[in-house]
C-alpha cells in the first residue's frame, strides 16, 4: 500500500513565524500535491510538483512556497504565518500523468493553528 | 471555469437503505476523469471510485456506483445498503486534462453523510 506520511498531525504556530510542513511518500510517485481543506470550501490546491526541483502554482499559492529536493519528499513552507492560514493541510501523491486512473493517495493531514 | 458543485452540505440515511450524493461539474475539456473520495472523522481521504468521460458504462466498486450523466454534467455517487461505517464526508473531484489523468484534481465542497441505526 502507498503510504504518504505528514510529519505533524497538529501544529500551533504564532503569527509571523516561518512554518515547514513535511510530506514523504514511499511509492516512488512522480507527482506530489499540497491542498488545504476548509469547511464549506472543500480542498483547494496550493502547489504541486511533477518532478524533483519542479513546482507549479495551484489555485491559492499566495503566502506559500514549496520545496522538492528529493523525489519522495515535498515540503510546504509558510514564509510568515498568518491567522488566515489556520487550516487542515493535506499532502497527496500519484503516479506520472497518463498512467491511467491511478488516484491521488493522501496523508492524514496536518491541522495548523496560527495564533 | 472548471468547477465541481456538491449542493448537499449534509444528509441522513437509514442503515441498510441506499443513498445518492449529488455532484455536478463544469468543464470545457472533452476528456476528463471524475472521482469520489470518502473522509471519515479520522481525517484520511479514501479513494472510492473513478469514471472516465469516455467510459460507456457507469463505474461500480462493491456497494458504490457512479451515476454518470454526461449531457447533464452530473456524476452522482450511489451507496447501496448503507452501513454505520459509511458515516463520513464525501468529496467529488475532477481531473480536467485527459481521461484517467490524475494530476491536478478539482474538489467540490463535500457532503457530510450520517447513517442512522
Amino acid at each position: 500500500d502507498v503510504k504518504v506520511t505528514q510529519s505533524s498531525r497538529y501544529l500551533v504556530k504564532r503569527t509571523g513565524e516561518k512554518v515547514f510542513l513535511e510530506c514523504v511518500q514511499d511509492m516512488d510517485h512522480e507527482n506530489m500535491f499540497w491542498y488545504r481543506q476548509d469547511p464549506g470550501l472543500g480542498l483547494r490546491l496550493i502547489y504541486f510538483s511533477y518532478d524533483v526541483k519542479m513546482k507549479e502554482k495551484g489555485d491559492i499559492p499566495e503566502g506559500y512556497s514549496v520545496s522538492r529536493e528529493k523525489k519522495e519528499r515535498f515540503s510546504l513552507i509558510l514564509e510568515s504565518a498568518s491567522t488566515n492560514q489556520t487550516s487542515m493541510y493535506l499532502c497527496a501523491s500519484s503516479i506520472l500523468l497518463g498512467q491511467g486512473n491511478s488516484p491521488l493517495h493522501f496523508g492524514n493531514g496536518t491541522r495548523l493553528t496560527v495564533t | 471555469a472548471q468547477k465541481i458543485t456538491q449542493t448537499q452540505p449534509g444528509m441522513f440515511v437509514q442503515e441498510k437503505e441506499a443513498v445518492t450524493l449529488d455532484c455536478t461539474y463544469d468543464t470545457s475539456d472533452p476528456s476528463y476523469g471524475l472521482f469520489w473520495y470518502k473522509q471519515p472523522s479520522s481525517g484520511e481521504m479514501i479513494f472510492l471510485i473513478y469514471q472516465g468521460s469516455y467510459d460507456q458504462q457507469n463505474a461500480t466498486e462493491g456497494r458504490y456506483s457512479l451515476n454518470f450523466q454526461k449531457a447533464r454534467k452530473s456524476a452522482n455517487l450511489v451507496i447501496s445498503a448503507s452501513q454505520l461505517g459509511d458515516s463520513a464526508m464525501y468529496f467529488c473531484a475532477m481531473s480536467p486534462h485527459g481521461s484517467g489523468n490524475t494530476g491536478k484534481l478539482i474538489f467540490g465542497q463535500g457532503t457530510t453523510l450520517q447513517v442512522k441505526p
